[in-house]
């Protein structure tokens, strides 16, 4: 079945580091890629996504590229700001409808 | 835009008494919509999926009968934790599928905490 693994935290950053979170998967299909982020005491937020190959999502000055020669989907952000502290989650999607397939989450926290 | 909503933000409940759980699409319409269940510092796990206008599909090792979902309308489903005790203590999130011409993208609302005293 599909799976996704991803870095264990935690990851201890100071302000203005370069972050990179790893992410990995296994699909039977051609899956569509999502990194989340949450918060502490809130749900997900979709921070970015990728639909096919060699797709880049960014946002918020996180960037991902979807990888399909190395199963991979790499979070990542030149510079952290203490307000990015969360757990970021990779997850993805073998079709139209379906449910998610979740990485395990990481955990980062930035100090000023 | 593709906002979900959920409601309460959390509840404290006695054991054996059951708790209803709203989640909600603000503005657009979501035949499907997902329950989840987080424990403290562990990923999401997927409880069961609402249609709305048919039955739940629920993972495997979820009991159905206690955990009711409702998917009444199209921007509305439901979840009923029947009989809670206090190992159904969870943060319990929803999300709503929001469909596109390019790809399907889940919505998440912000979560319930439970807690069965």
């Amino acid at each position: 079945g599909d799976s996704v693994t991803q870095m264990e935290g935690p990851v201890t950053l100071s302000e203005e580091a370069f972050l990179t979170i790893n992410c990995t998967y296994t699909a039977t299909g051609y899956p569509s890629l999502f990194w989340y982020v949450q918060y502490p005491g809130e749900g997900l937020q979709l921070l970015l996504k990728a639909t096919k190959a060699d797709d880049k999502g960014s946002n918020k000055g996180f960037e991902a590229t979807y990888r399909k020669e190395t199963t991979s989907f790499h979070l990542e952000k030149g510079s952290v700001q203490v307000s990015d502290s969360a757990v970021y989650f990779c997850a993805l999607t073998e079709a139209a409808g379906n449910k998610l397939t979740f990485g395990g989450g990481t955990r980062v926290l930035v100090k000023p | 835009g593709a906002v979900v909503s959920q409601h309460p933000s959390w509840v404290i409940c006695k054991s054996g008494t059951s708790v209803k759980i709203e989640c909600r699409s603000l503005d657009f319409q979501a035949t499907t919509m997902f329950w989840y269940r987080q424990f403290p510092k562990q990923s999401l796990m997927l409880m069961a999926t609402s249609n709305e206008g048919s039955k739940a599909t629920y993972e495997q090792g979820v009991e159905k009968d206690k955990f009711l979902i409702n998917h009444a309308s199209l921007t509305l489903s439901t979840l009923t934790v029947t009989s809670a005790h206090p190992e159904d203590s969870s943060f319990y999130i929803c999300s709503a599928l929001a469909l596109s011409a390019s790809t399907d993208t889940q919505y998440f609302g912000p979560g319930t905490r439970l807690t069965v005293l």
